[in-house]
């Protein structure tokens, strides 16, 4: 079935380095995919998103990038502070055929002062 | 973005009682809501899909007569957990898609204690 795998599922950075999280889709009917930020305790929250017919889009100090050919699409964190901790979920969503989305297993995302 | 909220955040409830927990769009009409769980350190798993005006669709394994879900109104979804174990506490999750399109917001999370 369709599935979306996430990398890495734990990442420890030192405060102002970059952090990178990888993921990769399986359905080529996807053509959209959200990244959501969950700090303990609460809901995901909607950080950054991109469709299908962009390859990079850029939000202050996160950037997405996405690779249709290859199924891949990343997060980018920039200058990274400790209130940038938290997890991190990607996921793939389409609405051509039913709608669905599915999401990646979480990055817990450690950014060290 | 569009703001999902979720009531109550915390609760506590006796074995063999009921819950329920509200999901509301507060800003938008959600004709499709969505129900999640989720366990310590682990991702969301989708428990079931809420159409507005119609039967909720459950994922594999979810038991739909434990797990009510109820979605009356274009922003409004309630999930009410019957005859609640120790074994249901959990963090409950909601979320709502916004229009026709892809984008979906999530509530704050409901944390259930059964004791």
């Amino acid at each position: 079935g369709e599935n979306v795998e996430q990398h890495p599922s734990t990442l420890s950075v030192q405060e102002g380095d970059s952090a990178v999280i990888k993921c990769t889709y399986s359905d080529s009917a996807s053509n959209y995919f959200p990244w959501y930020k969950q700090e303990l305790g609460k809901g995901p929250q909607l950080i950054i998103d991109i469709r299908s017919n962009v390859g990079e889009k850029k939000d202050q100090r996160i950037a997405v990038t996405l690779n249709k050919t290859a199924k891949h699409f990343s997060l980018h964190i920039t200058e990274t502070q400790p209130e940038d901790s938290a997890v991190y979920f990607c996921a793939a969503s389409r609405h051509t055929g039913g709608f669905k989305t599915i999401f990646g297993a979480g990055t817990r995302l450690f950014v060290k002062a | 973005g569009a703001v999902v909220s979720q009531h109550p955040s915390r609760v506590i409830c006796k074995s063999g009682t009921s819950v329920k927990i509200e999901c509301r769009s507060l800003d938008f009409q959600a004709t499709t809501m969505f129900w999640y769980r989720q366990f310590p350190k682990q991702s969301l798993m989708l428990m079931a899909t809420s159409n507005e005006g119609s039967k909720a669709t459950y994922e594999q394994g979810v038991e739909k007569d434990k797990f009510l879900i109820n979605h009356a109104s274009l922003t409004l979804s309630t999930l009410t957990v019957t005859s609640a174990h120790p074994e249901d506490s959990s963090f409950y999750i909601c979320s709502a898609r916004v229009g026709p399109g892809n984008t979906i917001y999530f509530g704050e999370g409901s944390w259930l204690t059964v004791v």
